[in-house]
Order: C-alpha cells, then sequence, then structure tokens
C-alpha cells in the first residue's frame, strides 16, 4: 500500500536553528499538506498545496516557517530560527484531490532546546 | 468557524469491554466525519468516515453513525483488545473550505488485558 513518506523521524535542534523536514506525497496526489500536532492536542493545518500553488497558509508562522513544492511532487517545510514553542511532531498528508481522502505520514518529531 | 469536541481521557478499560468515545462537531455547512486513530509514536491512520447524515462508518470492528440532527459521531467497538491502546482523533473536513481537516483534542484509550 502506497504510503506518504517524511524524513527525519526524529530531529533535535537547538534554538535559533534551522530546521527543515522533507515529504513524500502517495504517487499522482495533488493536494499535500503540513500539519503541527503539539503533545496532547489535535493536529492543526499549517499549510495546503495544490500541485505547486500554495492554497492555504493562513495558520503559518510566516516570520519563521516557510514550505515549498517546486515540481509539485516532494515538499519542503523550514523553520528558521526554530524557538521552544515550536517542539512538536509534524505530519505531511495527502489527498488525490481537495475532494479526497486525506492521508498521513508517520510524522517528523521536533525537539528544540 | 468550524470545530471538533471529543471526550477528554485517558478511558481505561478492560479487554472485550465496550467502548465509546463521543464527538461532536460545528460546521457551517456539510462536513464529512472522519475518526482517525494514533498509535504509539506514529502518525494518524483513517479509521473510518462517514460523508452524509445516516451514513454508517465501519473498520476492524468500529462503527459511527453520522447524526446531523445531534450533529455527533460516537466512535463505538463492542469488544476491545489491547492492540486497541491508542488516541483516537474525531475530524470534519468541508469541501468549501478546502478538504482542511479540523480535529478534536483526540481521547487516549488504554485497553488492560
Amino acid at each position: 500500500e502506497a504510503e506518504v513518506a517524511q524524513s527525519p523521524r526524529y530531529k533535535i535542534t537547538e534554538k535559533s536553528q534551522a530546521v527543515a523536514f522533507w515529504c513524500d506525497p502517495i504517487s499522482g496526489h495533488a493536494t499535500l499538506y503540513w500539519y503541527r500536532q503539539i503533545l496532547g492536542q489535535g493536529p492543526e493545518l499549517l499549510v495546503q498545496f495544490q500541485d505547486e500553488s500554495v492554497v492555504d497558509d493562513s495558520q503559518l508562522p510566516k516570520d519563521r516557517f516557510s514550505a515549498e513544492r517546486l515540481k509539485g511532487v516532494d515538499s519542503t517545510l523550514k523553520i528558521q530560527p526554530a524557538e521552544l514553542g515550536d517542539s512538536a511532531m509534524y505530519l505531511c498528508a495527502s489527498s488525490l484531490t481537495r475532494k479526497n481522502t486525506i492521508y498521513f505520514g508517520e510524522g517528523s518529531w521536533l525537539t528544540v532546546v | 468557524g468550524n470545530s471538533v469536541t471529543q471526550m477528554e481521557g485517558p478511558v481505561t478499560l478492560s479487554e472485550e469491554a465496550f467502548l465509546t468515545i463521543n464527538c461532536t462537531y460545528t460546521a457551517t455547512g456539510y462536513p464529512s466525519l472522519f475518526w482517525y486513530v494514533q498509535y504509539p509514536g506514529e502518525g494518524l491512520q483513517l479509521l473510518l468516515k462517514a460523508t452524509k447524515a445516516d451514513d454508517k462508518g465501519s473498520n476492524k470492528g468500529f462503527e459511527a453513525t453520522y447524526r446531523k440532527e445531534t450533529t455527533s459521531f460516537h466512535l463505538e467497538k463492542g469488544s476491545v483488545q489491547v492492540s486497541d491502546s491508542a488516541v483516537y482523533f474525531c475530524a470534519l473536513s468541508e469541501t468549501a473550505a478546502g478538504n482542511k481537516l479540523t480535529f478534536g483534542g483526540g481521547t487516549r484509550v488504554l485497553v488492560k488485558p
């Protein structure tokens, strides 16, 4: 069964450093999502792509977070500089179109020290 | 805006007990409803879904019925196993909102042998 691939699974970084996460969606899925899940809470959408275009980044802290999906396939989420409050799981997800079921990757755990 | 409220955990049960997790929602339109499950250290897996009123979603012995009149989507399982120990998230999405998933806070379930 096709899966959403994410890396790295775990990342520890110091405050003020840069960190990046990579996501490869299920093949053929046009819509890609990045969610953030703080421990003990439900995931919250950071950014949504349709192909290579951003369709929703209203909850993305744009002063320090950036996301790109240059060729409309894989995507990178970057944080610079990282802050202690960024410690969370970053989940990538994809769907065939904006109307289809969303499938999640295993997530990337970030700890900022 | 849209929101999802689910019962707080943890819910502790003995094996073969009956499980119910309550979920209610607020939405401006006609959402699709989902239950996702998260095992320790992993991403989210879709458990079941329902796309219109009175639909029943089912999978792996779990069931939930879309109740428009009570804006609810309660999750049930007749006989739980130790392997059902996980965090369960209720969520909704609306096509008008770009298929964005809105999650509840999650309910941790612990099944003891």
